[in-house]
Parts: structure tokens; C-alpha cells; sequence
């Protein structure tokens, strides 16, 4: 079975300092790992996803996230972020393997608010 | 445009009656979801369907009933043996079969509360 810890609930930073959002993983198979967003009384938007390929992913605005296999994590940083970013991001991963019975089924962390202050 | 169309999005219900969340899509995509949202619990999976007329138990069925008789549609009910049903509920679907990523698409909402 696989999981996923966000080790922060809360993150309070200032507008235009950099962000860091961590994720863990455990799985005994390859992963496939994605960022979600949500706005307040909205739904889940996808942010970005690993795959396979380059370890680093981007998504359009600004965010980054790396997948390091050897530490299991899936961290999310942004250099310098904006009022507007404030909202809760939820890390989430599915196991990698066609056709099995997780499929599709995607076991999210607990989420991080992330409040960025003026 | 293509997305998933959740209603109501605000619903407030009085002890001991059930009440039907709608959920409807137009991705063409096979598998659609039932989560239920908690402060600080993330996302927890309700129901689950793959195929028109079949669908699973998630990890917090009890309480809930679904049904899937066609593809673009799968509605929640919440029925009066769900003991804590006030929570935010969130539909989602992907690709089934075509797409084995696991991503979701969600749709807006509906946020129950119990009177």
C-alpha cells in the first residue's frame, strides 16, 4: 500500500520569499507523484506531475518539484511567491502499474496552507 | 468547454432525511469518484466507479450510496445512517482505461451541511 506524509499542516511566509512544501512517499512499487491546489470552497486543480523523465518538473506558474527516489520525496518550491498563492496544496501519488487494482486511485496527503503575507 | 458539473454547491440538510449530491461530466472519461473533505484529513475516498454499472467502496463507504447508470453521471447520496455528514464533497474523474497515470480531474464542490 502506498502513502503520503506532508509534513507541514501550516506554512506562513512573506510575499516574495521563497516556499518550500514537503512530501514523503512510501510505495513498494514506482509511483506516479502530482501537486494539487485548491482555493477556498473550490476544487482540486492539478498543479504539476512526475511521471517519468527529468526529475524536475515546472508547472506555468513558477512552482517546481523534484522526485528524488533514494529520499522518497516529492518536495514543492517556488522562489518567490505571490499574495495570490495562498491556498492548500496536496500531494498525492498512484502506483505506476498498469492495469493493477490501485489504479487510479490516488492516496492524497493531509495538505499544507500555505498564507502568504503582504 | 469539457469539466465536471457538481450540484448543489451549498446543501443543508435536517437530521434523519438523505439528500442526493449530482455529479456530471463530459470528458468522455470511464472512472468517477466520490471524496469527502475534512479540515486537516485531506481527501478521503468514498466510492469509486470504472465502468457504467459497477462501482466499488472506497475507504469510508458506510453511510453513502451511489449509483452509475450512465457514463457521464455518478450521484452521491448521503443517507441518514452517515452519522457525521457534514463535510465538503468533491467528484472526480479520469480517463480509465486510456490514461493509466491516476490523474484526477475534479470538479467545484458541494459543501453539506447537517442542521
Amino acid at each position: 500500500a502506498q502513502s503520503v506524509t506532508q509534513l507541514d499542516s501550516q506554512v506562513p511566509v512573506f510575499e516574495e520569499a521563497p516556499v518550500e512544501l514537503r512530501c514523503n512517499y512510501s510505495s513498494s512499487v514506482s509511483v506516479y507523484l502530482f501537486w494539487y491546489v485548491q482555493y477556498p470552497n473550490q476544487g482540486l486543480q492539478l498543479l504539476l506531475k512526475y511521471l517519468s523523465g527529468s526529475t524536475l518538473v515546472e508547472s506555468i506558474n513558477g512552482f517546481e518539484a523534484e522526485f528524488n527516489k533514494s529520499q522518497t520525496s516529492f518536495h514543492l518550491r517556488k522562489p518567490s511567491v505571490h499574495i495570490s498563492d495562498t491556498a492548500e496544496y496536496f500531494c498525492a501519488v498512484s502506483a505506476g502499474v498498469a492495469g493493477g487494482t490501485s489504479y487510479g486511485k490516488l492516496t492524497f496527503g493531509q495538505g499544507t496552507i500555505l498564507t502568504v503575507h503582504p | 468547454d469539457g469539466g465536471i458539473t457538481q450540484s448543489p454547491k451549498y446543501l443543508f440538510r435536517k437530521e434523519g432525511q438523505n439528500v442526493t449530491l449530482s455529479c456530471e461530466q463530459n470528458l468522455n472519461h470511464d472512472a468517477m469518484y466520490w471524496y469527502r473533505q475534512d479540515p486537516g484529513q485531506g481527501l478521503r475516498l468514498i466510492y469509486y466507479s470504472q465502468i457504467v454499472n459497477d462501482f466499488q467502496k472506497g475507504d469510508i463507504a458506510e453511510g453513502y450510496s451511489v449509483s452509475r447508470e450512465k457514463k457521464e453521471s455518478f450521484p452521491l447520496t448521503v443517507t441518514s445512517a452517515q452519522k457525521n455528514p457534514t463535510a465538503f464533497y468533491l467528484c472526480a474523474s479520469s480517463p480509465g482505461t486510456s490514461g493509466i497515470t491516476g490523474e484526477l480531474f475534479f470538479g467545484e464542490g458541494s459543501r453539506l451541511t447537517v442542521l
